[in-house]
């Protein structure tokens, strides 16, 4: 069975603070990806980033960074100096290549920056 | 940049009425997808939709629930007699269709969401 758990259900910041967003996933396959996807108080879906599971290069764009590591099944998002603008809905999601079809997101993190 | 586009952003109905919810998915892609998300709670998969038919589908997807691509353009998704846990936003997302586009981005990009308001 596939799982994706984020045991933070809500995270407050202060602005221009540092944040990280946990993600643990479950999955037997050895070929999956993982996803994070941002979901705004407009309540759309916005794709962040993907990652393969052979792909454990840590990745940066910009203020976001990704530490993707196999060994603890984890895949946490980091924001570096949090903006007002960062207040969203964070979503980790798995899609195992023997159900590729399917995305399975997790509970979902709610971040509040507080100016 | 190409997106997902769905129409009504938010539907109204009452309970035992039926409701079609549309997506018009990016152009050159070939997967098609529903998720559905109650208020506050987790995205969940309903249904996958590629070549004319469904390749995948929860059992959430009871038989109430069908999806079809009527046109070059559209997706729907129809509820045949709404109920009141029906309320719910509803996502559609589509992805690209090669196997060597998938193996290397397996993105699924997502609308904005129908809100559907069972009454």
């Amino acid at each position: 069975a596939q799982k994706v758990t984020q045991a933070q259900t809500e995270i407050s910041v202060v602005e221009k603070e540092d944040v990280t967003l946990d993600c643990v996933y479950e999955t037997r396959d050895t070929t999956y990806y993982l996803f994070w996807y941002k979901q705004p108080p407009s309540g759309e879906l916005v794709f962040l980033i993907r990652r393969n599971s052979f792909d454990e290069q840590n990745e940066i764009s910009g203020r976001y960074s990704w530490n993707f590591q196999k060994s603890t099944s984890s895949f946490n998002f980091t924001i570096t100096a949090s903006q007002v603008v960062d207040s969203a809905v964070y979503f980790c999601a798995l899609s195992a290549i023997t159900s590729y079809d399917k995305v399975i997101f997790g509970p979902g993190t709610s971040l509040s920056v507080i100016p | 940049e190409p997106e997902v586009t769905q129409t009504p952003s938010h539907q109204v109905t009452q309970m035992g009425q039926e409701v079609i919810l549309r997506c018009v998915p990016i152009s050159n892609h070939l997967y098609f997808y529903w998720y559905r998300q109650i208020l506050g709670q987790k995205v969940e998969f309903l249904v996958s939709f590629y070549n004319n038919e469904i390749s995948e589908k929860s059992e959430i997807f009871d038989d109430q629930f069908s999806v079809e691509r009527p046109d070059g353009s559209n997706f729907t998704l129809k509820i045949r007699s709404t109920k009141l846990e029906d309320s719910a936003m509803y996502f559609c997302a589509s992805k690209e269709g090669t196997l060597d586009e998938i193996l290397a981005k397996n993105i699924q990009y997502f609308g904005a969401g129908t809100r559907l308001s069972v009454l």
